[in-house]
């Protein structure tokens, strides 16, 4: 089975302070890893993803993540955080050895407000 | 590219009405759909997985016949809520994978419907 862990409900950031949002994850095999932000009463918009290669990825909006196979852990940040950053960041995993099209699972959430 | 169009946005109905929520993929295939339920300040929670042609599969302490899912061509897949009572009350989002689109691209998701059942 699959599981994936966000330990912080919510993640309070100075404006222009570097932010991290933290993911971790349980897979039986190789995982895909995602992340996803979410805006009042909107839909999940896709921020980046972790297949394979390099260790650090970037994605939309200035966001990068370090996958650390070791920790197992896919945590996102960003150098210097805007206050349109504040919204709802999910993580997701996919486990890519459990063959077929394997359902993706969420994590609980993780609000960030960046105060101006 | 890749945009799925959801409606409605909101709706408030009364107690015991049916409601319909469409998802549709506007500039693709979208052989699969997933519909999900998020209750404030929670994750997704993933109530069905519809193919178009064939019955959608529905996790488990999903009420099929409460939650009936359509997916009759590549491009639209419904859900319908019916006899709808205030615990029903959620936003429902879906999303929706490209036709021949492998495991390690991300879900498309339509903008979601607040249905509210007074």
């Amino acid at each position: 089975a699959q599981s994936v862990a966000q330990p912080e409900d919510q993640v309070n950031v100075a404006e222009g302070n570097p932010l991290t949002v933290k993911c971790t994850y349980s897979v039986s095999g190789n995982p895909y890893l995602f992340w996803y932000v979410q805006y009042p009463n909107r839909g999940l918009q896709f921020l980046l993803k972790y297949i394979t290669g390099d260790n650090l990825v970037k994605g939309s909006y200035g966001f990068e993540a370090e996958f650390n196979k070791s920790q197992t852990s896919f945590h996102l940040k960003k150098p210097s955080a805007l206050v349109s950053d504040s919204a709802l960041y999910f993580c997701a995993v996919r486990d890519l050895n459990s063959g077929g099209y394997q359902k993706v699972t969420f994590g609980t959430g993780t609000k960030l407000q960046v105060i101006p | 590219g890749a945009v799925v169009s959801q409606h409605p946005s909101w709706v408030i109905c009364k107690s015991g009405t049916s409601v319909k929520i469409e998802c549709r993929s506007l500039d693709f295939q979208a052989t699969t759909m997933f519909w999900y339920r998020q209750f404030p300040k929670q994750s997704l929670m993933l109530m069905a997985t519809s193919n178009e042609g064939s019955k959608a599969t529905y996790e488990q302490g999903v009420e099929k016949d409460k939650f009936l899912i359509n997916h009759a061509s590549l491009t639209l897949s419904t859900l319908t809520v019916t006899s709808a009572h205030p615990e029903d009350s959620s936003f429902y989002i879906c999303s929706a994978r490209l036709q021949g689109e492998g495991a390690g691209q991300p879900q498309h998701f339509g903008d979601g419907t607040r249905l509210s059942i007074l």
